[in-house]
Parts: structure tokens; C-alpha cells; sequence
């Protein structure tokens, strides 16, 4: 079994300024690992994903992540927010190769980007 | 392109009432269908998921029931609602090992 710890449920932060967003996890098998965002009363987009080769994944919306096997994180960035970024973030994980019925999402966090 | 869609997108219901919601998906045939809850501050649980018609597995015992009656659709329902049913609850589908959600449906249980 894996699980997932989002280390912090709110982050807030000015517009223009760097962003990251941490996500642990655990698990005894390889892993995928991906980054959704919910904008409020909606379903979930995805952000990006790791599945395996460059530790370092671009995503959309000028998002990145980095996996970190040694640290067991994939924390998210952006070096620079904007208003529209305000949303809650979900980092989830899976055994690979295993099924998307092993989906393990965090807890969550709330971005919200001030002017 | 695939779309997913659910209704409806808010519903008020009292204590002990039914609940019917329903999902459906467009552009693909034969997917796994989940139904997700998302309590307030926490992530998504898996409720139920689905790999056919009338196939349907739950991951967690409670006071909700789910069917699939044909390929592109799956239904969330209960009997009798209680106070710890309400939440946000979103479908998805998978492609490739990814999952696509729909718009979700919010239940507010009195």
C-alpha cells in the first residue's frame, strides 16, 4: 500500500512570486506520481505526470515537479503565480505498473494568490 | 475527443431521502468508470469502480450503491440518505492510466 502527505493544507502567496508545493510519499514498489488542480466546483485536471525517464516533468499552465526517489517527493513549482493559479492542488500516487483503482491522493493544497 | 459528463451539479436532500446521480461518458466505448468522494479538507476516496456493464466493485462498505446499466454510464445512488453522505463526488474515467474527472456533483445532506 503507498499513501501521500501533502505537508501543507493552505499556502498563500503574492502574485508574481515562486510557489512550491510539497508532496511525500510512501510506498514499497515503484511509483507513479501525478498533480491534479480543482478550481472551485469542478473536477479534477491533470497537471502532470511522472511515470519514469527525466526526473524533472513539465506541466501545464507553466507548472513543474520534480521526483526525488531518495526524498520520496514531488514537490510542485512555478517560479512566478498569477491570480488565475488560485485553486487546490492534489498530489497523487500509484503502483506501477498497477491500476488506476490504486490512485492514493493527498489530503490536498489551497493556493491562493494574492494581489 | 472523450467527455465526461454529471448531473446534477448540486442537490440539497433530507436526511433519509434517495440520491441518484449519474454520469456519463462520451467519444469512447468499454471504459472504467470510478465514482470519487471528496469530503471537506480531505482527498478523494474511492467509492466504487467499473470495469463493464453490471461489473461493479466497492472499495469501501457504506450507505451508498452504484450500477452501470449500459457501456457510458454509471449510477450513484442510495436508499436513504444520512448527514455523513454529503460531499462532493466526481466521476472519472480512465485512458491509458490516467484518470479524467467530470465536473462533480455537490450533495448537501439536512
Amino acid at each position: 500500500a503507498q499513501s501521500v502527505t501533502q505537508l501543507d493544507s493552505q499556502v498563500p502567496v503574492f502574485e508574481e512570486a515562486p510557489v512550491e508545493l510539497r508532496c511525500n510519499y510512501s510506498s514499497s514498489v515503484s511509483v507513479y506520481l501525478f498533480w491534479y488542480v480543482q478550481y472551485p466546483n469542478q473536477g479534477l485536471q491533470l497537471l502532470l505526470k511522472y511515470l519514469s525517464g527525466s526526473t524533472l516533468v513539465k506541466g501545464i499552465n507553466g507548472f513543474e515537479a520534480e521526483f526525488n526517489k531518495s526524498q520520496t517527493s514531488f514537490h510542485l513549482r512555478k517560479p512566478s503565480v498569477h491570480i488565475s493559479d488560485t485553486a487546490e492542488y492534489f498530489c497523487a500516487v500509484r503502483s506501477a505498473p498497477g491500476s488506476a483503482r490504486q490512485l492514493t491522493f493527498g489530503s490536498g493544497t489551497q493556493l491562493t494568490v494574492l494581489p | 475527443s472523450q467527455t465526461i459528463h454529471q448531473w446534477p451539479a448540486t442537490l440539497v436532500q433530507p436526511v433519509g431521502s434517495p440520491l441518484s446521480l449519474e454520469c456519463t461518458v462520451e467519444g469512447t466505448s468499454n471504459p472504467n468508470l470510478y465514482w470519487y468522494r471528496q469530503a471537506a479538507g480531505r482527498g478523494l476516496q474511492l467509492l466504487f469502480y467499473s470495469v463493464g456493464i453490471g461489473q461493479i466493485s466497492s472499495e469501501v462498505p457504506q450507505n451508498l450503491s452504484a450500477s452501470r446499466p449500459q457501456d457510458r454510464q454509471f449510477i450513484l445512488s442510495s436508499k436513504k440518505l444520512l448527514l455523513s453522505d454529503s460531499g462532493f463526488y466526481l466521476c472519472a474515467w480512465r485512458e491509458t492510466g490516467e484518470l479524467f474527472f467530470g465536473e462533480g456533483s455537490r450533495l448537501t445532506v439536512l
